[in-house]
């Protein structure tokens, strides 16, 4: 039982660059979310999904595209990345929405 | 959400309780109280949560006052390990996003 896992740990992009964020969750959890934390900010929701086929926006959604065509994955697609998106990303997942959440160690992405 | 107040930081020398205090006065009926803490480079930790009862897991314990205005967290013996950053969140029970706000929590420094 693995948790949830991202990948890549870091990433080093260029203006305009696109990459995916890659999240997979072996604990069969229907929700799933992505945050970003940034200095003085806290965690701030990004998009969430309460099962496959479903996601939703959260607080900060522009510049970020999500799919779940998965129970186990939920990838974060940033389209044309920006300094701004500079950040640190964290997925979680757990059973239901109310229910207590996991998170992966996060992905550290800089954008240049 | 109801808003939680925590100091900012506190001391904690090893093997002794570290007991974390958090205001959140405003707290709806139905609203729950959550613990997660942040250990350095990581992803937050779901630790244990609560509505009315006080609550304990191997963790760590959870003491709610019978208004519910406030809590407290106790780690009973603290290690080294248990240095991070804790938040207290409030959240309903049916959140419409399943969004977690994390305030600026506390700093715990466990010391030799």
């Amino acid at each position: 039982n693995a948790g949830v896992t991202q990948t890549p740990k870091f990433q080093v992009l260029k203006t305009g660059q696109s990459m995916t964020l890659q999240c997979a969750q072996d604990m069969n959890h229907e929700y799933m979310s992505w945050y970003r934390q940034d200095p003085g900010m806290g965690l701030r929701l990004i998009h969430y999904s309460v099962g496959a086929g479903i996601t939703d926006q959260g607080e900060v959604p522009n510049g970020y595209n999500v799919s779940r065509s998965t129970t186990e994955d939920f990838p974060l697609r940033l389209l044309s990345a920006a300094p701004s998106q500079t950040s640190v990303y964290f997925c979680a997942s757990s059973y239901f929405r109310d229910q207590p959440q996991h998170f992966g160690d996060g992905t550290r992405l800089s954008i240049l | 959400d109801a808003k939680t107040t925590q100091p900012t930081s506190m001391d904690c020398a090893e093997g002794r309780a570290a007991n974390l205090p958090c205001n959140h006065s405003t707290i709806s009926g139905n609203e729950y109280v959550y613990w997660y803490r942040q250990i350095h480079s990581q992803g937050p930790q779901y630790i244990i949560h609560g509505l009315k009862n006080n609550e304990t897991n191997e963790m760590a314990s959870l003491i709610i006052t019978e208004d519910r205005k406030s809590s407290t967290l106790i780690l009973p013996h603290a290690t080294l390990r248990d240095t991070a950053v804790y938040y207290c969140i409030v959240r309903p029970p049916s959140g419409n996003t399943g969004k977690l706000i994390f305030g600026q929590g506390t700093t715990l420094q466990v010391k030799p």
